[in-house]
């Protein structure tokens, strides 16, 4: 079946523009990651929802970041007055959860933000 | 807060060699362990997961072991081949929570 997709692939915005990320999860998967990537690193924990429930937004970086998944499957990251400092990739990924049992992760092709 | 450590941070071997890659995480309780494989510029390939409870996964020519008591992991690739050339990532879940916790990866060249 298909994997994690992730559009766009590439964004190229100015400083001070919003932008807004989009994740499809496998279908049927109920929870649903973000993570930040920069270059020679390995991926941050942004935040995660289980079905369309928010359930830890803590390593969000300040309040110009938000994430949103209202029907539990497509999320959107959305990142308000862009700053340069923001340029890194994005990574969704997404797994199965069944009560208190999680299962691997997996991730989608990411989107390359650059702010210039 | 939990720390990930992966040594060495690159690594070049000729084909055929055994190798093993190596994590480390300072918070022993953890849920899950899981490797990953990135290719340059592409996604981050799932290779195995360990569960808290198991010792080791095998997968072809991968095996990873966990000791959770002493927070290590590793990572054995045996008779290496140029196409196992990649950045490996490992990440650790922690009890009670969802989200990965990764390291800064072991960049792997096998040369032909």
């Amino acid at each position: 079946g298909a994997g994690v997709s992730q559009s766009p692939r590439y964004k190229v915005t100015k400083r001070g523009q919003d932008v807004a990320l989009r994740c499809d999860p496998i279908s049927g998967h109920v929870s649903l990651y973000w993570y930040r990537q920069a270059l020679g690193q390995g991926p941050e924990f942004l935040t995660y929802f289980n079905y369309e429930a928010q359930q830890d937004k803590s390593g969000l970086p300040n309040d110009r970041f938000s994430a949103e998944r209202p029907e539990g499957s497509i999320s959107t990251l959305t990142i308000q007055r862009t700053e340069q400092r923001d340029s890194a990739m994005y990574r969704c990924a997404s797994s199965w959860t069944s009560g208190r049992l999680v299962y691997e992760q997996f991730f989608g092709p990411g989107t390359r933000l650059t702010v210039l | 807060k939990q720390e990930v450590t992966q040594i060495p941070a690159a690594l070049s071997v000729p084909e055929g060699e055994n190798l093993v890659l190596n994590c480390s995480f300072t918070d022993s309780a953890i849920y899950n362990l899981q490797w990953f494989r990135q290719d340059p510029g592409k996604g981050l390939t799932s290779l195995l997961l360990i569960q808290s409870s198991q010792r080791e996964q095998t997968s072809g020519r991968l095996n990873a072991s966990l000791d959770k008591s002493s927070g290590r992991s590793t990572l054995y690739i045996a008779a290496s081949q140029p196409g196992d050339s990649a950045t490996y990532l490992c990440a650790v879940a922690d009890t009670g929570f969802q989200k990965l916790v990764f390291g800064t990866g072991t960049r792997l060249l096998v040369s032909p």
